[in-house]
């Protein structure tokens, strides 16, 4: 079975822009959660969502959304880039929000 | 609310030497509690989890912990370590295996 992907694999984008990230669970996975990973720090929790429902929110700015589709991939969007949201976004999958979450590679934002 | 300190930042061993990574959580009520690894650019991958039940976990790679609720640790052992263990690992916590808190990281040199 494939495991979670994640795309775009790298992205550079100037502050104030805006910025979509994509990710697909693994199949038969229901929940998707995002992480942030600033270098040198562990992943942070952004978002966990779960049969198209928020499900759980850290303390990110309102700049940061996301969703859930009915195929259960997921969006995180983050508007008006600034140079601290450069990192590391992780997306990871479980089959329901109380179940282990496996990680996809991640997507690598640098915003100038 | 919960938290991780995981104590080194980096920890230098000689290949075939074992290793300890030592993690400290503190949580107000039953945890769940995971080891992950990262390896140079890449998302995380599980080693091992400790749900409940028996107070020491076997993971991949030959990798164990052991829960020790007195002292609120999970410490991550390995009796000899190969160069391809060379990687930064979390100790992570959660309350009901959602959102889920990581520690800082810490990067294990395997030295020749």
């Amino acid at each position: 079975d494939a495991g979670v992907t994640q795309s775009p694999t790298h992205l550079i984008k100037t502050r104030g822009q805006q910025v979509t990230l994509r990710c697909s669970p693994i199949s038969g996975h229901k929940s998707v959660s995002w992480y942030q990973q600033v270098l040198g720090q562990g992943p942070q929790f952004i978002f966990q969502y779960y049969e198209k429902e928020e499900r759980g929110r850290g303390n990110f700015p309102d700049r940061f959304s996301a969703r859930q589709f009915p195929n259960y991939s997921s969006e995180l969007n983050v508007n008006a880039l600034l140079l601290g949201d450069s990192a590391l976004y992780l997306c990871a999958s479980s089959r329901t929000v109380k179940e282990t979450q496996y990680f996809g590679p991640g997507t690598r934002l640098l915003v100038l | 609310a919960q938290s991780v300190t995981q104590l080194d930042s980096q920890v230098p061993v000689f290949e075939e030497a074992p290793v300890e990574l030592r993690c400290n959580y503190s949580s107000s009520v039953s945890v769940y509690l995971f080891w992950y690894v990262q390896y140079p650019n890449q998302g995380l991958q599980l080693l091992l989890k400790y749900l409940s039940g028996s107070t020491l976990v076997k993971g991949i790679n030959g990798f164990e912990a052991e829960f020790n609720k007195s002292q609120t640790s999970f410490h991550l052992r390995k009796p000899s370590v190969h160069i391809s263990d060379t990687a930064e690992y979390f100790c992570a916590v959660s309350e009901r295996d959602d959102k889920i808190i990581f520690g800082k990281g810490t990067r294990l040199h395997i030295l020749p």
